[in-house]
């Protein structure tokens, strides 16, 4: 069964420092994607990034970066020196390549960032 | 912009009535999703239209709820005889059908709250 556990309901943190939101993820399929979102307090999910099951790179994007390891099923977030902007709701996601629902989304729970200056 | 629009932004119903939401998807995106998310969780799928198909249903759609899609443009989803369980954000996306790995784009999600 597919699942996407993020352990970490709540962090806060004063800005500047670095914060990690944690993922792991669940799954039978060997080609599957996994996914980072944010949502602000308007609502709208934000896209972050996209990974697939056999890109195993590491990627940094800015204050971003993402480390992927499939030998612990985890798709951790890391979050260099925030700011109070970076204050939102952050879901990690899973779809699969066979899926019949095209890129249909598997969230967990979210992680609430509170940054504070 | 052309981001995926969702309408109303909020909707007060007394249990029992019927609702429906719209979304306009981006243009172009052959695929569009509905999401339900209640306080403090993630957002769970409700169903999926390919253009004007609609090729899957999560076992969350009951039979009180009905998605269209008829001219593979907007969709409607229409909840009948609402409960106050139904209370949650009713999100949309659309994504192009350019494959399994293209990400979804969101709307900012209709609120539901049945009193």
């Amino acid at each position: 069964a597919q699942k996407v556990t993020q352990a970490q309901t709540e962090i806060s943190v004063v800005e500047k420092e670095d914060v990690t939101l944690d993922c792991v993820y669940e799954t039978r399929d060997t080609t599957y994607y996994l996914f980072w979102y944010k949502q602000p307090p308007s609502g709208e999910l934000v896209f972050l990034i996209r990974r697939n099951s056999f890109d195993e790179q590491n990627e940094i994007s800015g204050r971003y970066s993402w480390n992927f390891q499939k030998s612990t099923s985890s798709f951790n977030f890391t979050i260099t020196a925030s700011q109070v902007v970076d204050s939102a709701v952050y879901f990690c996601a899973l779809s699969e390549a066979h899926h019949q629902a095209g890129t249909a989304l598997i969230f967990g729970k979210g992680t609430t960032l509170s940054v504070s200056s | 912009d052309t981001g995926v629009s969702q309408n109303p932004r909020h909707k007060i119903t007394k249990r029992g009535q019927n609702v429906t939401f719209r979304c306009d998807p981006i243009s172009e995106h052959n695929r569009l999703y509905w999401y339900r998310q209640t306080l403090g969780q993630g957002p769970e799928f409700l169903t999926y239209f390919q253009n004007e198909a609609q090729l899957e249903k999560s076992r969350l759609l009951s039979d009180r709820f009905s998605a269209e899609r008829p001219k593979g443009s907007f969709s409607t989803l229409e909840i009948q005889r609402t409960e106050q369980g139904d209370s949650a954000m009713y999100l949309c996306a659309s994504s192009p059908s350019t494959g399994g790995d293209t990400e979804a784009f969101f709307g900012q999600g209709t609120r539901l709250t049945v009193v």
